[in-house]
């Protein structure tokens, strides 16, 4: 089955403690992404990917470290949790990236739920 | 900077009705504007996806327009049911740049 697959679904740390949030898709994907989702903000993009060894920042890059070794992994790095940093993550792909990107459809894993205390 | 807003935060509807939400974006036409629904505590779900240069896309009781004009796209489902019950988000894509709306929360009543 084609499909995003985040590990883990929940998780709940400690501030200052380092965690990885891990991310494969099964798709050949060449764009990859990470999403965090809180209520009245929508979801906002924190790092993207746009094949192997290409990541860029989005909008909400601060705290957060990703990388992109091989085309199927794409994890998401928080060096130094703080309880802001408390939120629904999503990692999506897409088939292509650049000018023909938008003409294909994001595929959402099923997120991680992150809670700093 | 370009923003996208969805003005109904929440919208019922009763059953066999049809659903309407609506999308805004400011400054540019995006290239493509795309709809997804979400489920709660689940990732968003493509449904489809409409081009600056298209006026309508049907998809089974979906249905979608783009009026560059008014700078908004209306998304609607036709005879409802409970099972449409969700959040539905618009996604508007120009350059390597996807941002999305907040969502509309619709609920479908018996």
């Amino acid at each position: 089955e084609a499909q995003v697959t985040q590990n883990p679904r929940y998780l709940i740390t400690v501030t200052g403690k380092k965690l990885t949030v891990t991310c494969s898709q099964n798709m050949n994907h060449e764009y990859m992404s990470w999403y965090r989702q809180d209520p009245g903000l929508g979801l906002r993009q924190i790092y993207y990917s746009m094949n192997v060894e290409v990541t860029d920042k989005g909008d909400v890059p601060e705290g957060y470290k990703v990388s992109r070794k091989e085309k199927r992994n794409f994890p998401l790095i928080l060096e130094s949790p703080s309880p802001n940093q408390t939120s629904l993550y999503f990692c999506a792909s897409s088939l292509s990236s650049g000018d023909r990107a938008g003409v294909y459809g994001y595929t959402f894993g099923s997120g991680t739920r992150l809670t700093v205390v | 900077s370009q923003k996208i807003e969805q003005n109904s935060e929440a919208l019922n509807i009763q059953e066999g009705k049809t659903a309407t939400l609506t999308c805004n974006y400011t400054n540019y036409s995006p290239a493509y504007l795309q709809w997804y629904r979400q489920d709660p505590g689940r990732g968003p779900v493509f449904l489809l996806l409409i081009r600056e240069n298209e006026k309508e896309k049907r998809k089974e009781r979906l249905k979608v327009t783009f009026d560059t004009t008014l700078k908004q796209s209306l998304f609607h489902i036709t005879a409802s049911q409970p099972a449409d019950s969700a959040t539905y988000l618009c996604a508007q894509y120009n350059n390597n740049d996807m941002r999305f709306g907040a969502g509309t929360r619709l609920t479908v009543k018996p």
